[in-house]
Protein backbone atom coordinates (compact mmCIF):
# COMPACT_ATOMS: atom_id res chain seq x y z
CA UNK A 1 0.00 0.00 0.00
CA UNK A 2 1.14 3.90 -0.43
CA UNK A 3 3.49 5.16 1.88
CA UNK A 4 3.73 9.16 2.89
CA UNK A 5 6.86 10.19 4.85
CA UNK A 6 6.84 13.95 5.54
CA UNK A 7 9.92 16.44 6.57
CA UNK A 8 10.52 18.51 8.82
CA UNK A 9 8.11 16.80 11.74
CA UNK A 10 8.91 20.34 13.76
CA UNK A 11 9.81 23.62 11.70
CA UNK A 12 10.31 27.20 13.51
CA UNK A 13 9.97 30.47 11.71
CA UNK A 14 10.03 34.08 12.17
CA UNK A 15 6.92 35.92 10.47
CA UNK A 16 7.23 37.34 7.57
CA UNK A 17 9.67 34.28 6.54
CA UNK A 18 8.98 31.47 4.21
CA UNK A 19 8.20 27.78 5.26
CA UNK A 20 8.59 24.49 2.94
CA UNK A 21 7.37 21.08 4.07
CA UNK A 22 8.37 18.31 1.79
CA UNK A 23 6.51 14.58 1.80
CA UNK A 24 7.74 11.78 -0.75
CA UNK A 25 5.08 8.68 -1.45
CA UNK A 26 5.63 5.03 -2.54
CA UNK A 27 2.95 4.30 -5.25
CA UNK A 28 3.32 5.43 -8.79
CA UNK A 29 0.20 5.57 -9.18
CA UNK A 30 -0.85 8.33 -6.86
CA UNK A 31 -2.77 10.82 -8.47
CA UNK A 32 -4.38 13.21 -5.85
CA UNK A 33 -2.36 14.89 -3.09
CA UNK A 34 -3.85 16.99 -0.77
CA UNK A 35 -2.86 19.04 2.37
CA UNK A 36 -4.79 19.32 5.97
CA UNK A 37 -4.27 22.05 8.49
CA UNK A 38 -4.87 21.36 11.63
CA UNK A 39 -5.36 24.07 14.72
CA UNK A 40 -4.47 22.86 18.14
CA UNK A 41 -7.74 21.52 18.81
CA UNK A 42 -9.72 21.38 15.66
CA UNK A 43 -10.48 19.11 12.82
CA UNK A 44 -8.21 19.03 10.08
CA UNK A 45 -8.99 21.05 6.75
CA UNK A 46 -7.99 21.26 3.57
CA UNK A 47 -5.95 24.22 2.63
CA UNK A 48 -4.80 22.96 -1.05
CA UNK A 49 -4.62 20.06 -3.28
CA UNK A 50 -3.15 18.91 -6.78
CA UNK A 51 -3.76 16.26 -8.76
CA UNK A 52 -1.02 14.37 -10.65
CA UNK A 53 -1.65 16.21 -14.11
CA UNK A 54 -0.42 19.73 -12.82
CA UNK A 55 2.75 20.37 -11.26
CA UNK A 56 2.28 23.44 -9.33
CA UNK A 57 -0.66 25.09 -8.19
CA UNK A 58 -0.75 28.53 -6.17
CA UNK A 59 -3.85 29.78 -3.70
CA UNK A 60 -2.40 33.32 -2.37
CA UNK A 61 0.35 32.92 -0.17
CA UNK A 62 0.07 28.94 0.01
CA UNK A 63 1.71 26.81 -3.40
CA UNK A 64 2.30 23.39 -4.03
CA UNK A 65 4.48 21.41 -6.31
CA UNK A 66 4.71 17.87 -7.85
CA UNK A 67 7.48 15.69 -9.32
CA UNK A 68 5.94 12.98 -10.10
CA UNK A 69 9.21 11.41 -11.31
CA UNK A 70 10.74 11.93 -8.00
CA UNK A 71 7.69 10.72 -6.13
CA UNK A 72 7.78 14.10 -4.20
CA UNK A 73 5.51 17.20 -3.03
CA UNK A 74 6.10 19.80 -1.33
CA UNK A 75 4.20 22.75 0.29
CA UNK A 76 5.44 26.07 0.08
CA UNK A 77 4.01 29.44 2.74
CA UNK A 78 5.49 32.61 2.31
CA UNK A 79 4.53 35.93 4.02
CA UNK A 80 4.15 33.40 7.06
CA UNK A 81 2.27 34.65 9.96
CA UNK A 82 1.51 33.65 13.64
CA UNK A 83 -1.86 32.02 12.58
CA UNK A 84 0.12 29.61 9.94
CA UNK A 85 1.43 27.83 13.25
CA UNK A 86 -0.82 24.20 13.19
CA UNK A 87 0.46 21.34 12.81
CA UNK A 88 0.63 20.34 8.53
CA UNK A 89 -0.44 16.85 6.78
CA UNK A 90 0.36 15.67 3.19
CA UNK A 91 -1.58 13.18 2.05
CA UNK A 92 -1.55 10.87 -0.83
CA UNK A 93 -4.22 8.64 -2.79
CA UNK A 94 -4.93 6.79 -6.07
CA UNK A 95 -8.74 7.80 -6.13
CA UNK A 96 -11.00 5.45 -8.41
CA UNK A 97 -12.60 2.63 -6.57
CA UNK A 98 -10.45 2.38 -3.28
CA UNK A 99 -10.03 4.88 -0.78
CA UNK A 100 -6.08 4.29 0.11
CA UNK A 101 -5.66 7.79 1.03
CA UNK A 102 -2.49 7.98 3.26
CA UNK A 103 -1.41 10.68 5.59
CA UNK A 104 2.30 11.91 6.49
CA UNK A 105 2.90 11.94 10.05
CA UNK A 106 2.22 15.72 10.08
CA UNK A 107 4.58 18.93 10.69
CA UNK A 108 3.96 21.37 13.25
CA UNK A 109 4.59 24.69 12.73
CA UNK A 110 5.52 27.60 14.70
CA UNK A 111 5.68 31.06 13.53
CA UNK A 112 7.30 33.24 15.73
CA UNK A 113 6.23 36.84 16.18
CA UNK B 1 -24.74 22.15 4.23
CA UNK B 2 -23.77 20.98 7.44
CA UNK B 3 -20.58 19.48 8.10
CA UNK B 4 -19.15 16.66 9.19
CA UNK B 5 -20.52 15.63 12.43
CA UNK B 6 -19.40 12.66 14.99
CA UNK B 7 -21.16 11.42 18.53
CA UNK B 8 -19.96 10.94 21.28
CA UNK B 9 -17.24 13.91 21.44
CA UNK B 10 -15.45 12.20 24.80
CA UNK B 11 -15.78 9.18 26.00
CA UNK B 12 -13.90 7.40 28.85
CA UNK B 13 -14.03 3.41 29.52
CA UNK B 14 -11.89 0.77 31.44
CA UNK B 15 -10.08 -1.59 29.35
CA UNK B 16 -11.51 -4.81 28.72
CA UNK B 17 -14.79 -2.83 27.70
CA UNK B 18 -16.36 -1.81 23.79
CA UNK B 19 -17.60 1.36 22.87
CA UNK B 20 -19.24 2.53 19.30
CA UNK B 21 -18.39 5.83 17.58
CA UNK B 22 -20.70 7.61 15.13
CA UNK B 23 -20.04 9.27 12.47
CA UNK B 24 -22.80 11.54 10.24
CA UNK B 25 -21.36 12.79 6.94
CA UNK B 26 -22.30 15.75 4.97
CA UNK B 27 -25.64 15.00 2.93
CA UNK B 28 -24.65 13.38 -0.27
CA UNK B 29 -21.87 12.48 0.26
CA UNK B 30 -21.46 8.24 0.45
CA UNK B 31 -17.75 8.04 1.23
CA UNK B 32 -16.65 7.54 5.26
CA UNK B 33 -13.50 7.39 6.20
CA UNK B 34 -12.21 6.48 10.16
CA UNK B 35 -8.62 7.74 11.37
CA UNK B 36 -7.14 7.03 14.84
CA UNK B 37 -5.05 10.09 15.86
CA UNK B 38 -2.01 9.48 18.76
CA UNK B 39 0.37 12.61 19.78
CA UNK B 40 3.78 11.79 17.28
CA UNK B 41 1.51 8.79 15.23
CA UNK B 42 -0.39 11.34 12.47
CA UNK B 43 -3.38 10.53 10.86
CA UNK B 44 -3.91 6.77 11.12
CA UNK B 45 -5.59 5.08 8.42
CA UNK B 46 -8.51 2.61 10.20
CA UNK B 47 -10.79 1.43 7.05
CA UNK B 48 -13.54 3.50 4.51
CA UNK B 49 -16.80 2.91 3.37
CA UNK B 50 -18.61 3.38 0.44
CA UNK B 51 -22.20 2.04 -0.48
CA UNK B 52 -22.54 0.42 2.72
CA UNK B 53 -19.16 -1.62 1.70
CA UNK B 54 -15.63 -1.51 3.38
CA UNK B 55 -13.50 -0.66 0.15
CA UNK B 56 -10.36 -0.50 2.27
CA UNK B 57 -9.16 -1.44 5.86
CA UNK B 58 -5.35 -0.28 7.53
CA UNK B 59 -3.38 -2.32 9.63
CA UNK B 60 -5.50 -2.70 12.83
CA UNK B 61 -6.56 -5.55 14.60
CA UNK B 62 -9.82 -6.85 14.51
CA UNK B 63 -11.48 -5.84 17.41
CA UNK B 64 -11.52 -2.10 15.08
CA UNK B 65 -14.85 -2.87 12.98
CA UNK B 66 -17.15 -0.88 11.27
CA UNK B 67 -20.24 -0.40 9.31
CA UNK B 68 -21.88 2.05 7.34
CA UNK B 69 -25.95 2.21 6.56
CA UNK B 70 -28.21 3.24 3.75
CA UNK B 71 -28.16 6.83 4.52
CA UNK B 72 -24.38 6.62 4.61
CA UNK B 73 -24.02 7.24 8.46
CA UNK B 74 -20.97 5.07 9.89
CA UNK B 75 -20.27 3.77 13.11
CA UNK B 76 -16.94 2.24 14.06
CA UNK B 77 -16.97 -0.52 17.30
CA UNK B 78 -13.83 -1.14 18.97
CA UNK B 79 -14.24 -4.43 21.29
CA UNK B 80 -12.06 -5.32 24.31
CA UNK B 81 -10.42 -1.97 25.24
CA UNK B 82 -6.65 -1.40 25.81
CA UNK B 83 -5.11 1.39 27.03
CA UNK B 84 -3.58 1.63 23.86
CA UNK B 85 -6.34 2.64 22.13
CA UNK B 86 -6.71 6.34 23.85
CA UNK B 87 -7.13 8.47 21.37
CA UNK B 88 -8.71 10.72 18.74
CA UNK B 89 -10.85 8.90 16.16
CA UNK B 90 -11.74 10.72 13.35
CA UNK B 91 -14.24 10.25 10.33
CA UNK B 92 -14.14 12.07 7.09
CA UNK B 93 -16.82 11.64 4.42
CA UNK B 94 -16.19 12.76 0.36
CA UNK B 95 -18.31 12.58 -2.00
CA UNK B 96 -17.15 10.28 -4.15
CA UNK B 97 -13.77 7.98 -3.28
CA UNK B 98 -10.47 9.83 -3.50
CA UNK B 99 -11.48 13.28 -3.41
CA UNK B 100 -11.07 15.79 -1.12
CA UNK B 101 -12.13 14.71 2.72
CA UNK B 102 -13.99 16.75 5.30
CA UNK B 103 -13.42 15.49 8.56
CA UNK B 104 -15.50 15.78 11.50
CA UNK B 105 -14.34 17.48 15.11
CA UNK B 106 -13.34 13.84 16.60
CA UNK B 107 -14.51 11.56 19.45
CA UNK B 108 -11.33 11.56 22.01
CA UNK B 109 -11.62 8.17 23.57
CA UNK B 110 -10.20 7.71 27.35
CA UNK B 111 -9.25 4.28 28.12
CA UNK B 112 -8.77 4.02 31.88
Amino acid sequence: GENVEQHPSTLSVQEGDSAVIKCTYSDSASNYFPWYKQELGKRPQLIIDIRSNVGEKKDQRIAVTLNKTAKHFSLHITETQPEDSAVYFCAASTGGNNNDMRFGAGTRLTVKP
Amino acid sequence: KAGVTQTPRYLIKTRGQQVTLSCSPISGHRSVSWYQQTPGQGLQFLFEYFSETQRNKGNFPGRFSGRQFSNSRSEMNVSTLELGDSALYLCASSFFQGNEQFFGPGTRLTVL
